[in-house]
């Protein structure tokens, strides 16, 4: 238990249909990221907020909509994906947006048909 | 560009000593991670290294030279929970982890 709890563990889509990815931290901590992990690739860092404001936008495709109504939550909010967004999506969190000490969630393994 | 290297599998045997080479070319340097995932769960920190020299942490150690741009974690007394992947990251001038594809570390009773 890493005190980041990501909901749904396993997702399957179609490209057409809308669904969310969910990342709760129960850490007091003030900043919250989306990684993406694909097999045998370093991890890719896709969205920061740090106090609820977004700090990092790593020219991630528009299919992919974050949002952080407050700094336990975090939202990724997908739509029209292709099958090569098929990965493991992992949510983070830290005590503050500069550190390299990062708490992960246990990941969203996302398949697109 | 940026860019980390690190050996995409390893094998050793259980009670044995393994050594997970990491090199990195970051712009600027603040740090270099070290960070444990087992199959199946969430990436756990290891070990941070910013100045040069070995870090001690029980049976994992971290080593770090800055001019040559290369750290190294030692597992030593290796146990079969051992097994998991091992993500090298650097971070750079703007404070960004650069990450490593990882190691997997496959462990042999």
């Amino acid at each position: 238990e890493t005190g980041v709890t990501q909901t749904p563990r396993h997702l399957v889509m179609g490209m057409t249909n809308k669904k969310s990815l969910k990342c709760e931290q129960h850490l007091g901590h003030n900043a919250m990221y989306w990684y993406k992990q694909s097999a045998k690739k370093p991890l890719e860092l896709m969205f920061v907020y740090n106090f609820k404001e977004q700090t990092e936008n790593n020219s991630v495709p528009s299919r992919f909509s974050p949002e952080c109504p407050n700094s336990s939550h975090l939202f990724l909010h997908l739509h029209t994906l292709q099958p090569e967004d098929s990965a493991l999506y992992l949510c983070a969190s830290s005590p503050e947006g500069d550190t390299g000490e990062l708490f992960f969630g246990e990941g969203s393994r996302l398949t697109v048909l | 560009g940026q860019n980390i290297d690190q050996p995409t599998e390893m094998t050793a045997t259980e009670g044995a000593i393994v050594q997970i080479n990491c090199t990195y070319q970051t712009s600027g340097f603040n740090g270099l991670f070290w960070y444990q995932q087992h199959a199946g769960e969430a990436p756990t920190f290891l070990s941070y290294n910013v100045l040069d020299g070995l870090e001690e942490k029980g049976r994992f150690s971290s080593f770090l030279s800055r001019s040559k741009g290369y750290s190294y974690l030692l597992l030593k007394e290796l146990q079969m929970k051992d097994s998991a992947s091992y993500l090298c990251a650097s971070r750079d001038s703007n404070y960004q982890l650069i990450w490593g594809a990882g190691t997997k570390l496959i462990i042999k009773p």
